[in-house]
């Protein structure tokens, strides 16, 4: 079983500032990794697929990177409606389906 | 414009059966797979499993004795059952729409209270 392990829980920065995000898988999965946004009352929003690809309409200050078992989310100058928490979520198999890490919370300082 | 509209009952009483069902409109309804996705209070998001036009399924193997999913490729519409519902089943409920790429495509989203 492939677990997804996102780091730090929370990370609280100001608007204008970088934010680095890590999702860790415990065995490769490849490039087969995407990146959500979810904000309360909201729906879940794909921001990143394989690993690297801006879903469509997506700000270019989200940019993905990594491959195998590290993956990074970085927003490059956080917005004010950039505030969420984020979700990385791997497929490296059709069988076995989806899995989510835990989320990492981007707070405002 | 791809939309997914769901619906089902929103308040349950432990053991009974959760039912929710997604109506897609727009795009192709083949070559994609139907999740169902749901986020319990204060918690992530837990992917419970998903369906084919074909009818192929897949379940999250911690749910997978309690779910069953259907479709109806006439109506465009793909269905959840969950037996033997308890609290650690309340949660907001979601379809989307899956791909090698991920969920692109979201419902609304429902809120299932279990409770007696």
């Amino acid at each position: 079983e492939i677990v997804l392990t996102q780091s730090p829980a929370t990370l609280s920065l100001s608007p204008g500032e970088r934010a680095t995000l890590s999702c860790r898988a415990n065995q490769s999965v490849d490039i087969y990794l995407a990146w959500y946004q979810h904000k309360p009352g909201q729906v879940p929003r794909l921001l990143i697929s394989d690993a690297s690809n801006r879903a469509t309409g997506i700000p270019a200050r989200f940019s993905g990177s990594g491959s195998g078992t590290d993956f990074t989310l970085t927003i490059s100058s956080l917005e004010p409606e950039d505030f969420a928490v984020y979700y990385c979520q791997q497929r490296s198999n059709w069988r076995s389906g989806f899995t989510f890490g835990p989320g990492t919370r981007v707070d405002i300082k | 414009q791809v939309q997914l509209q769901q619906w089902g009952a929103g308040l349950l009483k432990p053991s009974e059966t959760l039912s929710l069902t997604c109506a897609v409109y727009g795009g192709s309804f083949s070559g994609y797979y139907w999740s169902w996705v749901r986020q319990p209070p204060g918690q992530g998001l837990e992917w419970i499993g998903e369906i084919n036009h074909s009818g192929s399924t897949n379940y999250n193997p911690s749910l997978k004795s309690r779910i069953t999913m259907s479709i109806d490729t006439s109506k465009s519409q793909f269905s959840l059952k969950m037996t033997s519902v308890t609290a650690a089943d309340t949660a907001v409920y979601y379809c989307a729409r899956g791909s090698a790429a991920g969920l692109r495509y979201w419902g609304q989203g429902t809120l299932v209270t279990v409770s007696s």
